[in-house]
């Protein structure tokens, strides 16, 4: 069964603090998705990966293929980077299945 | 481009009566999905569409309707509402060129039934 776990379910940091959130997945994929739910209730896609690392500001996204595993790091993190944060992992098909989220409260 | 938009952002229902929700995109997208987010789990997979013309049942299909008008709108209708279809609905679309591409989501919409 194709399945995405996500960890912590909630994380809460000091404002400065290194981040990191944590997606396990079952089986091999095509592709991992890291989305942002802002607290109004958009989605918006951080980062699309297959292998390797991608870094967009003070986000990096990494992923380990044989590990089955990515990560999300937010460096110096900020009370605007408060948001549910979601990985998805493309199966091999069109659909993505999605981890339940993280939920990141940074306290300034 | 106005991206994914979706109408309408809240609606509420009693039970047995019927809406459809609207979704549009303007990034001449192939592939068009309808979820629900529920507290407490992922975003489930209502129905998706790869094309035009073309519609399946994603994980949770059970007491709605699709209809892919044209390659720019893809509607979810459900026929007699239920309280376990309260939820936030989000469209979401994604080109598909020859590499897994990004999914653009509408803003939702909040759904009551009561």
């Amino acid at each position: 069964k194709n399945e995405v776990e996500q960890s912590p379910q909630n994380l809460t940091a000091q404002e400065g603090e290194f981040i990191t959130i944590n997606c396990s997945y079952s089986v091999g994929i095509s592709a991992l998705h890291w989305l942002q739910q802002h607290p109004g209730g958009g989605i918006v896609s951080l980062f699309m990966l297959s292998s390797g690392k991608k870094k967009h500001g003070r986000l990096i996204a990494t992923i380990n293929i044989q590990e089955k595993h990515s990560s999300l790091h937010i460096t110096a993190s900020h009370p605007r980077d408060s948001a549910v944060y979601i990985c998805a992992a493309l199966f091999g098909n069109e659909k993505l299945t999605f981890g339940t989220g993280t939920r990141l409260t940074i306290i300034p | 481009n106005a991206g994914v938009t979706q109408t309408p952002k809240f609606q509420v229902l009693k039970t047995g009566q019927s809406m459809t929700l609207q979704c549009a995109q303007d990034m001449n997208h192939n592939s068009m999905y309808w979820y629900r987010q529920d507290p407490g789990m992922g975003l489930r997979l209502i129905y998706y569409s790869a094309s035009e013309g073309t519609t399946d049942k994603g994980e949770v299909p059970n007491g709605y309707n699709v209809s892919r008008l044209n390659k720019r709108e893809f509607s979810l209708r459900l026929e007699s509402a239920a309280p376990s279809q309260t939820s936030v609905y989000f469209c979401a679309s994604t080109g598909w060129g020859l590499d897994p591409d990004e999914q653009y989501f509408g803003p939702g919409t909040r759904l009551t039934v009561t």
